[in-house]
Parts: C-alpha cells; structure tokens; sequence
C-alpha cells in the first residue's frame, strides 16, 4: 500500500490549495480515508474524514466550513479542498486509510505527508 | 472532546533498556478504542497497537499495549536502536472527533 499526497505549498492568508493523495495498492473506495495534520513543533490532528461511499464526511471544528474532503475513485485519488487559508493551517498533511469503513478510526497506512505553508 | 495527555514528554534510555509510555485520557475511552503510533523524523507515522492491545500486523512483540478506561500503556520491553522515536496515542471510534496525545519523545540517553 502506498499513499502519495501532492498540492501544497506557500500560499498567502485568505487563499486557497487542494490537497490530493493517489494509492496504490488499495481502492480507496473500500475504505473510509482521512486527513491527519501536523503544525511545526506540534503533534498530530485529525482534520477530516470521508466514508467509503463518500455520504458521510467530518471534519475538526477549525476547519468547518473551510475544507471540504472528497474522493474520486475512478482516479484512486482523496482530495482536500481548503479555502480561506489561515496561518494556523500551516502543517505536514497526511493521507491516512482507515483500518475499516468508519470515520473516526484509526490508520494502518499514512502517506509521507506533503507541506502547507500559509504565510504573506 | 476527549483529550488525551502522554507522559513523560521525553523519555531518555539507553538500548537495551524497557520503555513505559502513558496516555491519560480525560474520559473514558469506550470500547478500548485506543491506538498507538511511531513516527520517526521524515517518515510517515507507523500504527503499532490499536484496541489498546492488538499489534498491527508486523510489529515486534516488543512492543505491548495495556491498560482500559482512562489509562492506557505502550510499553517496550528492550529498546532497540531503531525505536528511537516519538510515539504518539489516539483514541478513535468516538464522537464528536478523533483526537491525538501530545507525543512522547524516546531519546537515547
């Protein structure tokens, strides 16, 4: 199983990216996926989460309203829209399948994580 | 939200030595729905235990988890250079949101 994120970057406050993760090795619509982040010197956070049949999502309260998690599974592919970036989105952000078909589960597999940096 | 704290923040031990990790979460974790990870410096965070005391497929049986409730245990029984890491914790299965401990740093003493 692998999981490659690509899409990040610098961008100013008030901006937008969208995060994407190919796999290989799995289909990522067996599986629920999620996003993970890590700020500079922090510890892990949980972001947000898409079912396997991409009806349910959920997201962390700071992001609410900002990000929105999608799948296209004819590409393999989990994306992360984030709109109305903020200086505290700065972070690594991995991709992460669930070990089941439940949102709030934890990860067997991560990505190596790729950089959002939000910054003037 | 249940917040979990990991202590010590470091923990300095020489190879060969047994590493005791704690997560303390500030309620009851239901269903023991708790994981632990290792994640190594420019590396993609590894899952060691889940359940609170199932290894993942792969890991050493150096490696053990324990504990139930609020008070949860990833203990190493001797280290091996390669475990030198931060280990973090995760309680998940749980509403309103997934969350992480803060880490426990395993240096080399």
């Amino acid at each position: 199983v692998q999981l490659l994120e690509s899409g990040g970057g610098l961008v100013q406050p008030g901006g937008s990216l969208r995060l994407s993760c190919v796999a290989s090795g799995i289909r990522v619509i067996d599986y629920a996926m999620s996003w993970v982040r890590q700020a500079p010197g922090r510890g892990l956070e949980w972001v947000s989460a898409i079912s396997s049949s991409s009806t349910k999502t959920h997201y962390v309260d700071s992001v609410k309203g900002r990000f929105t998690i999608s799948r296209d599974d004819s590409r393999n592919t989990l994306h992360l829209q984030m709109n109305s970036l903020r200086a505290e989105d700065t972070a690594l952000y991995y991709c992460v399948k669930s070990a089941a078909n439940a949102l709030l589960w934890f990860g067997d597999f991560w990505g190596q994580g790729i950089l959002v940096t939000v910054s003037s | 939200e249940i917040v979990l704290t990991q202590s010590p923040g470091t923990l300095s031990l020489s190879p060969g030595e047994r590493a005791t990790l704690s997560c303390r979460a500030s309620l009851s974790v239901s269903s023991n729905f708790l994981a632990w990870y290792q994640h190594k410096p420019g590396q993609a965070p590894r899952l060691l235990i889940y359940g609170a005391s199932t290894r993942a497929t792969g890991i050493p049986d150096r490696f053990s988890g324990s504990g139930s409730g609020t008070d949860y245990t990833l203990t190493i029984s001797r280290l091996e250079p390669e475990d030198f890491a931060v280990y973090y914790c995760q309680q998940y299965g749980n509403s309103p949101s997934s969350t992480f401990g803060g880490g426990t740093k395993v240096e080399i003493k």
